[in-house]
């Protein structure tokens, strides 16, 4: 069966600090990674990652895969209060169309 | 561009009644798709489309019947609601089956 786990669930830290989000996944016919930010409604795009070890910024949020050790890490450094929200991740597979399977998610809440 | 949009935004159904959650897109995208999401499980697959006059089942399809007669539109049906419906209803569209998915705002669905 196809499993996404994301750690930790939950995690508060104060503004500017810096904090990392785990991902890891047992999915057949892997095709790549996707983190999602979800504040009140919808899902947003940040990364996809498909290639191992290779980088990916934007701003102050950055992410990498390991398709050895299965699995990904979502870093952001600097905290604002608005980075406060729910970080999905899913595991892509190609199978007709491009099927996701998600983990829990990651409630991340920022403290001023 | 409006992106992907969801209709209605809210609903409360009695158990047995039916209803269609209506997902648009303005990206001209082959790809839609319908998932709900529930409280600590994630999102999850109902129904997906490679393309206007196709659909095929996804993770949890018992329950739902969908349409997609137009590219730009795909319709989740629910023909005799139950109160394990109850959930927060996303479609996403993508416009190639290797690309990220977008996703709507979320219906969120009561059944009583």
């Amino acid at each position: 069966e196809d499993k996404v786990v994301q750690s930790p669930l939950s995690l508060v830290v104060h503004e500017g600090d810096t904090v990392t989000l785990n991902c890891s996944y047992e999915v057949t016919n892997f095709r790549s990674l996707l983190w999602y930010k979800q504040e009140k409604k919808a899902p947003t795009f940040l990364f996809m990652l498909t290639s191992s070890g290779i980088e990916k910024k934007s701003g102050r949020l950055s992410s990498i895969l390991d398709k050895k050790e299965l699995f990904s890490i979502l870093n952001i450094t600097a905290t604002q209060t608005g980075d406060s929200a729910v970080y999905l991740c899913a595991g892509a597979l190609i199978q007709g169309a491009q099927k996701l399977v998600f983990g829990q998610g990651t409630r991340l809440t920022i403290n001023p | 561009n409006a992106g992907v949009t969801q209709t209605p935004k809210f609903r409360v159904l009695k158990t047995g009644q039916s209803m269609t959650l209506l997902c648009a897109q303005d990206m001209n995208h082959e790809y839609m798709y319908w998932y709900r999401q529930d409280p600590g499980m994630g999102l999850r697959l109902i129904h997906y489309s490679v393309g206007e006059g196709t659909t095929a089942k996804g993770e949890v399809p018992d329950g739902y019947n969908v349409s997609r007669l137009k590219k730009q539109n795909f319709l989740l049906g629910l023909e005799s609601a139950a109160p394990s419906q109850t959930s927060v209803y996303f479609c996403a569209s993508s416009l190639e089956v290797y690309n990220e998915q977008f996703f709507g705002p979320g219906t969120r669905l009561t059944v009583l």
